[in-house]
């Protein structure tokens, strides 16, 4: 089962293209987490949000907890935004405070 | 402020070997997790540490130990390596327990032959 999907799975962009990526989840849910993995790098958070919405730069991060999906933006796309972008849950009635993490959306933005 | 950080970041294990996964923090976080990270597949929790002292089993645990050592470091053991483990292995920490924005490591990647 999938309980964290995200699409699409993976996204070219040319430089300056305004870019989605999506997340669904089937589990009630008390937070999510948009995370951004360079290659061969770390993990960095980039959102914990709970409702509405939230931007960083030009990064845009909203959420709908009755139709349990979010989305992520970026504005003005640059290849440096090149990276693994994951979508992760808490589970609301987890009882490990186990995040639930989709599989990532790898987005390539070229020159 | 190094946030957290593991040690090694790449290791070669024979099957059968041992190795411990050392992971600290420096952010004053109640909690550590330790998960692995495998092609095709999302992050899966192999065990956590809710707060000092406490340990428990997330998804994965089989084939792994963990220690508490103190606040700061929360260590990853395999006791005898299989290539079944190997993967891309993070730390990571938040400031409570389920809760808070999460902090990573930079990965630590095994190779068990």
């Amino acid at each position: 089962k999938n309980e964290v999907e995200q699409s699409p799975q993976n996204l070219t962009a040319q430089e300056g293209e305004f870019i989605t990526i999506n997340c669904s989840y089937s589990v009630g849910i008390s937070a999510l987490h948009w995370l951004q993995q360079h290659p061969g790098g770390g993990i960095v958070s980039l959102f914990m949000l709970s409702s509405g919405k939230k931007k960083h730069g030009r990064l845009i991060a909203t959420i709908n907890i009755q139709e349990k999906h979010s989305s992520l933006h970026i504005t003005a796309s640059h290849p440096r935004d090149s990276a693994v972008y994951i979508c992760a849950v808490m589970d609301y009635g987890g009882s490990q405070g186990n995040l639930i993490f989709g599989k990532g959306t790898k987005l390539s933005v070229k020159p | 402020n190094a946030g957290v950080t593991q040690t090694p970041k790449f290791q070669v294990l024979k099957t059968g070997q041992s190795m411990t996964l050392q992971c600290a923090q420096d952010m004053n976080h109640n909690s550590m997790y330790w998960y692995r990270q495998d092609p095709g597949m999302g992050l899966r929790l192999i065990y956590y540490s809710a707060s000092e002292g406490t340990t428990d089993k997330g998804e994965v645990p089989n084939g792994y130990n963990v220690s508490r050592l103190n606040k700061r470091e929360f260590s990853l053991r395999l006791e005898s390596a299989a290539p079944s483990q190997t993967s891309v292995y993070f730390c990571a920490s938040s400031v409570l327990w389920g809760a808070g924005e999460l902090f990573f490591g930079e990965g630590s990647r095994l190779t068990v032959l």
